[in-house]
């Protein structure tokens, strides 16, 4: 167990309102990622980060962004929440996707 | 476009069986990964292998790269092997792309 903490765990907002999900990692892995899990869907890649401040989009990044301000630390934000971003969200970290990824237990979103 | 293919997407077995799930791809790799989800929902990485055999107690994962194909498999199969198996590839860059997964069913 890695030692990656995801808060909060659960959430509902209106459409249209500000949320930031944080990710918390304790094994000092460069890389981290965020992911939404969705029906009928593989795991998608909406951002990740390859060191502090250094962060890239991945499939689904529309409507989200990142900040990665100090290595243990990973937030994603929905800067005006729609019912399509309504999803579990996963953060996973490792030292590179050659290598394990360690997942957090997830949050789950319903967005109203 | 599915660059990742899992078969079955639906599985269900007797306690004790020999279970197999299949991962097939259409392009070069540079390393497959096996998960598990549970349940509750949790991840968790079984194997990562880029050629040959991997065996963690009662699994087994293998690739052949020349058919970009690779099974996972279950031996003496157990309700606590219930879960969602997915898998993942890396194409030599710092993502992943996840299959849809194959849900596992293992009745006692």
């Amino acid at each position: 167990d890695a030692g990656i903490t995801q808060s909060p765990r659960h959430k509902v907002t209106e459409t249209g309102t500000p949320v930031t999900l944080r990710c918390h990692q304790t094994e000092n892995h460069r890389y981290m990622y965020w992911y939404r899990q969705d029906p009928g869907h593989g795991l998608r890649l909406i951002h990740y980060s390859y060191g502090v401040k250094d962060t890239d989009k991945g499939e689904v990044s529309d409507g989200y962004s990142v900040s990665r301000s100090k290595t243990e630390d990973f937030l994603l934000t929905l800067e005006s929440a729609t019912s399509s971003q309504t999803s579990v969200y996963f953060c996973a970290t490792g030292q590179g996707s050659a290598e394990t990824q360690y997942f957090g237990p997830g949050t789950r979103l319903l967005v109203l | 476009k599915n660059e990742v293919e899992q078969s079955p997407q639906n599985l269900t077995a007797q306690e004790g069986e020999f279970i197999t799930i299949n991962c097939s791809y259409s392009v070069g790799i540079s390393a497959l990964h096996w998960l598990q989800q549970h349940p509750g929902g949790g991840i968790v990485s079984l194997f990562m292998l880029s050629s040959g055999k991997k065996k963690h107690g009662r699994l087994i994962a293998t690739i052949n790269i020349q058919e970009k194909h690779s099974s996972l498999h279950i031996t003496a199969s157990h309700p606590r092997d219930s879960a969602v198996y997915i898998c993942a590839l890396n194409f030599g860059n710092e993502k992943l792309t996840f299959g849809t997964g194959t849900r596992l069913t293992i009745i006692p």
